[in-house]
Parts: C-alpha cells; structure tokens; sequence
C-alpha cells in the first residue's frame, strides 16, 4: 500500500533554532513530491515539487531535498511567521496505470520568539 | 495569481440536509478537486474532475457526488448530510495533471 509517514508529528523550535522535517515514502512509480505550507484555517499553500533523487530547492529560509525514500524540508533560522503545518504529498502511478496523489499527515510548527 | 474561492468559509446543516458546496478558479485550470481534511487522517480525495463534465472517484467517494458544467466550477454535493461528514472540505485546482495544486481557503462544514 502506498504510504507517506511525515515526523514529527509537531515541533517547537526557538526563533534562530535550525531544524528538518522528514517525510518518508513508500509507493511505486514516484511521479513527484510536494511540500504544502498550511496555515490555521486556511488552504495548503504550495511550496515545491521535487521530481528525482539528489533534487534540491530553496525558498528564503526553506530547503526541501529528496532521496530515494524520503525527503527533508529544512528550515534554517526559522522566524515565528513560519509556524504553520508542513504538508508532504507524494504523486504515484498506481498497478492500474493512473495516477493519484497521497498526502502525509503534517507536522505542525511552532517557532517562538 | 491563481485564485481559488469556495462559496462558503462555515456552514451549518442539518441531518438529512442536502448540501451543495461550490468552488470557482479564474484561471483556466483543467483539473479540479474536492478533499476533505480531517485532524488525524489528513487530506483524502473524495473526487476530481479532468474536464467538463467528467468525473472520478477518488479515495473517498461514498455519501458524494460532483458536478461540472463549466470549466471554472467544480461542486460538491452532500445527498443527506450525516453527522460523519463534519469536517473542513478543500477545493483545489491545476493546469494539468496532479502537479502543484493550488486550493481554496475551505469549508468548515457542521452537520448536527
């Protein structure tokens, strides 16, 4: 069964505190993968797309990368407007030859001033 | 920008209630979807939409269906709201493909 895993589940950072988030996967014909920021209340806003291992993108303090298995979103010298819950979505290619789209849980972010 | 609105930020129904949830997008998008977004399961596909006029199950269909008559409008209807159906529903929309989705602010829906 394809399966998105995102870890932690929520974290606290301090203002300046670097730190990653993991979003594991296990599906067959990885087509993309996508970081969502979502915002209390609010829709997913879109951040990335990483489409092969060793791919790597940056906006301002985020880095998102991916490997075979996983992928990170890195966020260096996080500021409180960055707390919001982080969305990993993976598209696949199902036995049948369509496509779909599974989406991890979130790990939600909290960065304190 | 692309901008995706939803008819409604909150409503309330009633059980038995038939529930129509509407979303727009401006920007000539050929996909459409409805999800639905619930705390501990995440976000789950009810359907989707490739043109106007088609349709297609996603993960989650049962107690749904959709329409689509024209392009930028994708709705979302309820047959006989059940108190299960509570939850924040999400419109999205793409150019093509599953690629980046860009999505509505939400529905909070209340069935009671």
């Amino acid at each position: 069964e394809d399966q998105v895993t995102q870890s932690p589940e929520a974290l606290r950072l301090q203002e300046g505190e670097s730190s990653s988030l993991n979003c594991s996967y296990t599906v067959s014909g990885l087509r993309g993968l996508f970081w969502y920021r979502q915002d209390p209340g609010k829709g997913p806003e879109f951040l990335f797309t990483l489409y092969s291992a060793g791919e790597e993108k940056e906006k301002e303090r985020l880095k998102a990368t991916l490997t075979k298995k996983e992928s990170f979103l890195h966020i260096t010298a996080p500021k409180p407007e960055d707390s919001a819950t982080y969305l990993c979505a993976v598209q696949a290619t199902t036995q049948g030859g369509s496509e779909k789209l599974v989406f991890g849980k979130g790990t939600k972010l909290t960065v304190n001033p | 920008d692309v901008k995706v609105t939803q008819s409604s930020r909150y409503l309330v129904k009633r059980t038995g209630e038939k529930v129509f949830l509407e979303c727009v997008q401006d920007m000539d998008h050929e996909n459409m979807f409805w999800y639905r977004q619930d705390p501990g399961l995440g976000l789950r596909l009810i359907y989707f939409s490739y043109d106007v006029k088609m349709k297609e199950k996603g993960d989650i269909p049962e107690g749904y269906s959709v329409s689509r008559e024209k392009k930028e409008r994708f709705s979302l209807i309820l047959e006989s709201a059940s108190t299960n159906q509570t939850s924040m529903y999400l419109c999205a929309s793409t150019p093509g493909g599953w690629y980046e989705q860009y999505f509505g602010p939400g529905t909070r829906l209340t069935v009671t």
